[in-house]
Order: C-alpha cells, then sequence, then structure tokens
C-alpha cells in the first residue's frame, strides 16, 4: 500500500514563509502533488513534481527529493487567505490514481 | 468552461434510505474519479472509472456502495442502504489520463448526513 505523512498543523503570520513536509512510501512511485482546500470548499490543485528538484508557481513552490522519498511545499508572503489545508499526494506509474496524506491545516494570523 | 458538476450539495437522509449522488465530468476528460472525505480517514479514494469502464474500485466499503458511469458525461454513486457512518462529503473528480500531471479537477461536493 502506500503511506504518506504530513503534520496535522501549522501556523504562521501574514508576511512569512512557511514550510510543509510531506514523507511517502510507495511502490512505482511516479509523482508528488500538492492540493489546497478551504473549509467546506473542494480541492484544487497547486503543484506537481515528478524530478527531483524546485518547482515554483507564483509565491508556492514544491520541491521533491525521490531517494529520500520526501517533498515540501513553500509557501512565501503568507495572506490570510492561504489559512488552509494543504495535501500532499502521490501517483504510481501505470495508475492515474492519486493517494492523498491527511492534510495540514495552515492558519496564517495577523 | 464548467468545471465538475455534482448534485446533490447537501443531502440529510435517515438510515436505511437510498441515497443517489450525481456526478458530470469536465467535457474530454476520461477519467472519473469518486472519492469521500472525512476527518478520521481523510480523503479516500472509493472508486476510478477510465473511459466509463470500473478500472480500480478496492476502495468501495462494501455492498451497499454502487457506482455506475453509463456514458462519458455522467456518473453516480448509489448507497443503499444507507447508515449513519456514511456521512460525509463525497467528492467527484476528473482529468484526462494522457496528461499525467497529477491534477485533479475536483466538483464542490456532496455533503452527506444520514441520521
Amino acid at each position: 500500500g502506500q503511506s504518506l505523512e504530513q503534520p496535522s498543523e501549522v501556523t504562521a503570520v501574514e508576511g512569512a514563509i512557511v514550510q510543509i513536509n510531506c514523507t511517502y512510501q510507495t511502490s512505482g512511485f511516479y509523482g508528488l502533488s500538492w492540493y489546497q482546500q478551504h473549509d467546506g470548499g473542494a480541492p484544487t490543485f497547486l503543484s506537481y513534481n515528478a524530478l527531483d528538484g524546485l518547482e515554483e508557481t507564483g509565491r508556492f513552490s514544491s520541491f521533491l527529493s525521490r531517494s529520500d522519498s520526501y517533498g515540501y511545499l513553500l509557501l512565501q508572503e503568507l495572506q490570510m487567505k492561504d489559512s488552509a489545508s494543504y495535501f500532499c499526494a502521490v501517483s504510481r506509474s501505470g495508475y492515474s490514481t492519486l493517494t492523498f496524506g491527511k492534510g495540514t491545516m495552515l492558519l496564517v494570523s495577523p | 468552461d464548467a468545471g465538475v458538476i455534482q448534485s446533490p450539495r447537501h443531502e440529510v437522509t435517515e438510515m436505511g434510505q437510498e441515497v443517489t449522488l450525481r456526478c458530470k465530468p469536465i467535457s474530454g476528460h476520461n477519467s472519473l474519479f469518486w472519492y469521500r472525505q472525512t476527518m478520521m480517514r481523510g480523503l479516500e479514494l472509493l472508486i476510478y472509472f477510465n473511459n466509463n469502464v470500473p478500472i480500480d474500485d478496492s476502495g468501495m466499503p462494501e455492498d451497499r456502495f454502487s457506482a455506475k458511469m453509463p456514458n462519458a458525461s455522467f456518473s453516480t454513486l448509489k448507497i443503499q442502504p444507507s447508515e449513519p457512518r456514511d456521512s460525509a462529503v463525497y467528492f467527484c473528480a476528473s482529468s484526462h489520463t494522457r496528461r499525467n500531471t497529477g491534477e485533479l479537477f475536483f466538483g464542490e461536493g456532496s455533503r452527506l448526513t444520514v441520521l
């Protein structure tokens, strides 16, 4: 099976930088995705890493180390609207499905 | 463009009743997924269709759950009979398998409460 570990909660202040880590165990690893979900809303896609390294998309960046089975989501210049749950998810070779972690609740305070 | 459309958005029913949740995927997407989200178990995959064919239903809890995809633009998830432990938010998502970018497009979800 697959398993993913991420912190349950992270707090930060506006303007700060926060990193949300994700470690995974799965056979046939293909890629790591990150999703954001506001309370009562749908998960929305943020980023995807299939290769080692950093992917940058505006204020958000995502990193992957395949050898360490580890990735992280980096959020810069935090805003109040970034308060949400963030999920990492793994995809496997030959499979279109995603297995999600339990999510990290990010609380951004003024 | 319209996203994934789910109905109903909210459903409150009594134990033993039949519940049918509906989903219209994004036009052109050939993969459809049903996920269930609870506080305890997070986001769990229930079933995955590709080109209208069920490929992986290993996440379907038990025989009370069934899902169909009669055509490329419609899918249903049925629970019969429903139980209080089925209370959750049920999400439908779609994607195109050729573009394996780890991106699924989720609907707004159907929040089910079974009393």
